[in-house]
C-alpha cells in the first residue's frame, strides 16, 4: 500500500496569514494527488484535484503544487472558515489512502 | 444538486453485524462507482472499501477484508455496507462518497460528494 504523510500533524497561524501544508507519498504517485477539508463535525470536502486543480467555488487562497511523491497545500490570506483539518489522498492505486490530517487552529 | 444521504448506525455488540445504507439523489446511479469512508473518534480517514458502477467490482482495505460487504441496488439509488464479526476497533463515522466515474480503480479519480455520515459504535 502507498503510505501518505502530512506534515505537520497541527499548525496555528492567524487571520490573513499564508500557510502551507505538506504531504509525502511513499512511492511517486505522478500527480494523482486530491485534497480535502473537513470542518468540525461534517463531511470531508474536496478542494483540489489532480495535484493542482481547484474544484468550482473553492476560493483561489487555495493552491496545490507538486508531482511525484512531494505535494503541498497552501493558503494564502487565512479567512475564520479556513480553520479546519486538511487530508491529502493518493488516486494512484487501490487502496485509496489518506494521510493523517493536518488540524488548522487559530493562533 | 447531489445528496447522500447515509442510515443504518448505531450500537452493535462485538462480534455482531450491521447494514448501512446510503440513499442517493441528483444522479443516475449507475454510472458512478461509490465507496465507504471511515472516521473513528478523533481519528483520520481511512478508505473501507469500493464498488463499481454497475456492482461488478469491489475493493475493500485489509482491515475488513472478510468482514464486510459493499453492494448496490442501482434500481433504488442505494449503496450498502454490510458489517459482520464487528470489533470495538470499527467504532467510528461511516461515510459514503461518490466517484468521479462508474470505476473504483481509475488513476485520477476523487470522491465527490460525501454523504453526512452514520456512527457506528462496537460496545458491549
Amino acid at each position: 500500500d502507498i503510505q501518505m504523510t502530512q506534515s505537520p500533524s497541527s499548525l496555528s497561524a492567524s487571520v490573513g496569514d499564508r500557510v502551507t501544508i505538506t504531504c509525502r507519498a511513499s512511492q511517486s504517485i505522478n500527480n494523482y494527488l486530491n485534497w480535502y477539508q473537513q470542518r468540525p463535525g461534517k463531511a470531508p470536502k474536496l478542494l483540489i484535484d489532480a495535484a493542482t486543480t481547484l474544484q468550482s467555488g473553492v476560493p483561489s487562497r487555495f493552491s496545490g503544487s507538486g508531482s511525484g511523491t512531494e505535494f503541498t497545500l497552501t493558503i494564502s490570506g487565512l479567512q475564520p472558515e479556513d480553520f479546519a483539518t486538511y487530508y491529502c489522498q493518493q488516486s494512484y492505486t487501490v487502496p485509496r489512502t489518506f494521510g493523517q490530517g493536518t488540524k488548522l487552529q487559530i493562533k | 444538486e447531489v445528496q447522500l444521504l447515509e442510515s443504518g448506525g448505531g450500537l452493535v455488540q462485538p462480534g455482531g453485524s450491521l447494514r448501512l445504507s446510503c440513499a442517493a439523489s441528483g444522479i443516475t446511479f449507475s454510472n458512478y462507482g461509490m465507496n465507504w469512508v471511515r472516521q473513528a473518534p478523533g481519528k483520520g480517514l481511512e478508505w473501507v472499501g469500493s464498488i463499481s458502477g454497475s456492482g461488478s467490482t469491489t475493493n475493500y482495505a485489509d482491515s475488513v477484508k472478510g468482514r464486510f460487504t459493499i453492494s448496490r441496488d442501482n434500481s433504488k439509488n442505494t449503496l450498502y455496507l454490510v458489517m459482520s464479526g464487528l470489533r470495538a476497533e470499527d467504532t467510528a463515522v461511516y461515510y459514503c462518497a461518490k466517484e468521479t466515474d462508474q470505476y473504483t480503480t481509475r488513476p485520477g479519480n476523487w470522491f465527490d460528494p460525501w454523504g453526512q455520515g452514520t456512527l457506528v459504535t462496537v460496545s458491549s
